[in-house]
């Protein structure tokens, strides 16, 4: 069965640092997301992506992330400057244009120190 | 904020049916009701969904009120990997975004 995969699974890096953090959707997903979960908190939309542009992106997701599909299969998260806020697992989600059901990767363990 | 509410927690006897209930009164004409589960810290799962129409799948069991103000998720019959948080999700479906609560933990106990 077809899967989202991500990677790494976790990473640990300086405040200040630049991380990315890679998807790769499931092969025929045209409408890709992310979301993050604090440790013991709930699971927080961050933004949808679809057609190589931003879709929607929540109150989170201000000038130090950005997304982008560098070629057919991976979608990447990056973090500019990292906080220790950022720490959290970052899920990396995806969808069929046909169906509006989302398959979840299983997740990047991000931990700034 | 989650346009949904849910018992936080609910215990349920391995092999026996789990009913896990969502109140959503203020969802819109045109929002569908999902289903996610989170085991551990793993990525969210889907489950099911549906619009006002009874749901059935391999997974689970979806029963929608007639005025759409509530749902039960039904587990028919709990094993003890199905101890997981459980999220109920209003969303409009193709605009895809989910908003997550709390969920309702579900412990299934032998």
């Amino acid at each position: 069965e077809p899967e989202v995969t991500q990677t790494p699974s976790h990473q640990v890096t300086q405040m200040g640092q630049e991380v990315i953090l890679r998807c790769v959707p499931i092969s025929n997903h045209l409408y890709f997301y992310w979301y993050r979960q604090i440790l013991g908190q709930k699971v927080e939309f961050l933004v949808s992506f679809y057609n190589n542009e931003i879709s929607e992106k929540s109150e989170i997701f201000d000038d130090q992330f950005s997304v982008e599909r560098p070629d057919g299969s991976n979608f990447t998260l990056k973090i500019r400057s990292t906080k220790l806020e950022d720490s959290a697992m970052y899920f990396c989600a995806s969808r069929d244009p046909g169906v509006s059901e989302q398959y979840f990767g299983p997740g990047t363990r991000l931990t700034v120190t | 904020d989650a346009k949904t509410t849910q018992p936080p927690s609910m215990d349920c006897a391995e092999g026996r049916a789990a009913n896990l209930p969502c109140n959503h009164s203020t969802i819109s004409g045109n929002e569908y009701v999902y289903w996610y589960r989170q085991i551990h810290s793993q990525g969210p799962q889907y489950i099911i969904h549906g619009l006002k129409n009874n749901e059935t799948n391999e997974m689970a069991s979806l029963i929608i009120t007639e005025d759409r103000k509530s749902s039960t998720l039904i587990l028919p019959h709990a094993t003890l990997r199905d101890t997981a948080v459980y999220y109920c999700i209003v969303s409009r479906g193709s605009q895809g975004n989910l908003i997550f609560g709390k969920g309702t933990k579900l412990s299934v106990k032998p």
